[in-house]
């Protein structure tokens, strides 16, 4: 079956610079890739998504790349702010009313 | 996106009780719901695939018996955690998929003490 991985676990930056999370997935099959941000005690929140067929993504201040060839995308947060402090958390998915793998999250903490 | 809500809130049972947890699609008629746990600092961990009208699909290692799923319309499904034991303690989480190709949108998740 499908396996996600997620890095780093953990990740500070100051206030207004760039954090990358990085995830990597086993099924080539695999065709569709959100990204959620999940604050303590809450679901989590979509943020972006991308699908096989497109290599990058971008909403403001979020972007998504995707290498199929290497079965890995990443979260891109630019100008990061306090309030984007949360657990994100990469899937896979097979497609439509597939079920969703998870990477095991990581920390972002933006220090002020 | 869907709008999903989650009943209750917060529970707190003692050992060898039952508890219900209802997840509403507010705005979206759901043919499929999916619920997931979460450990503390953990990731999501799907634990069954609920379909409208017809019998849950369980992941492995999820006793079906004391994980009861009724889907019974569009927009709502139920958990059930049947006698729960104090390793049940988790955050229960449910989400719906969106009306295009496969997003999948959260409720807000019911925190799960069991004494």
């Amino acid at each position: 079956g499908e396996n996600v991985e997620q890095h780093p676990s953990t990740l500070s930056v100051q206030e207004g610079d760039s954090a990358v999370i990085k995830c990597t997935y086993s099924d080539s099959a695999s065709n569709y890739f959100p990204w959620y941000k999940q604050e303590l005690g809450k679901g989590p929140q979509l943020i972006i998504d991308i699908r096989s067929n497109v290599g990058e993504k971008k909403d403001q201040r979020i972007a998504v790349t995707l290498n199929k060839t290497a079965k890995h995308f990443s979260l891109h947060i630019t100008e990061t702010q306090p309030e984007d402090s949360a657990v994100y958390f990469c899937a896979a998915s097979l497609g439509y009313g597939q079920n969703f793998v998870f990477g095991p999250g990581t920390r972002l903490s933006v220090l002020p | 996106g869907a709008v999903v809500s989650q009943h209750p809130s917060r529970v707190i049972c003692k050992s060898g009780t039952s508890v219900k947890i209802e997840c509403r699609s507010l705005d979206f008629q759901a043919t499929t719901m999916f619920w997931y746990r979460q450990f503390p600092k953990q990731s999501l961990m799907l634990m069954a695939t609920s379909n409208e009208g017809s019998k849950a699909t369980y992941e492995q290692g999820v006793e079906k018996d004391k994980f009861l799923i009724n889907h019974a319309s569009l927009t709502l499904s139920t958990l059930t955690v049947t006698s729960a034991h104090p390793e049940d303690s988790s955050f229960y989480i449910c989400s719906v998929g969106g009306s295009s190709y496969n997003e999948q949108f959260f409720g807000p998740g019911t925190r799960l003490t069991v004494l």
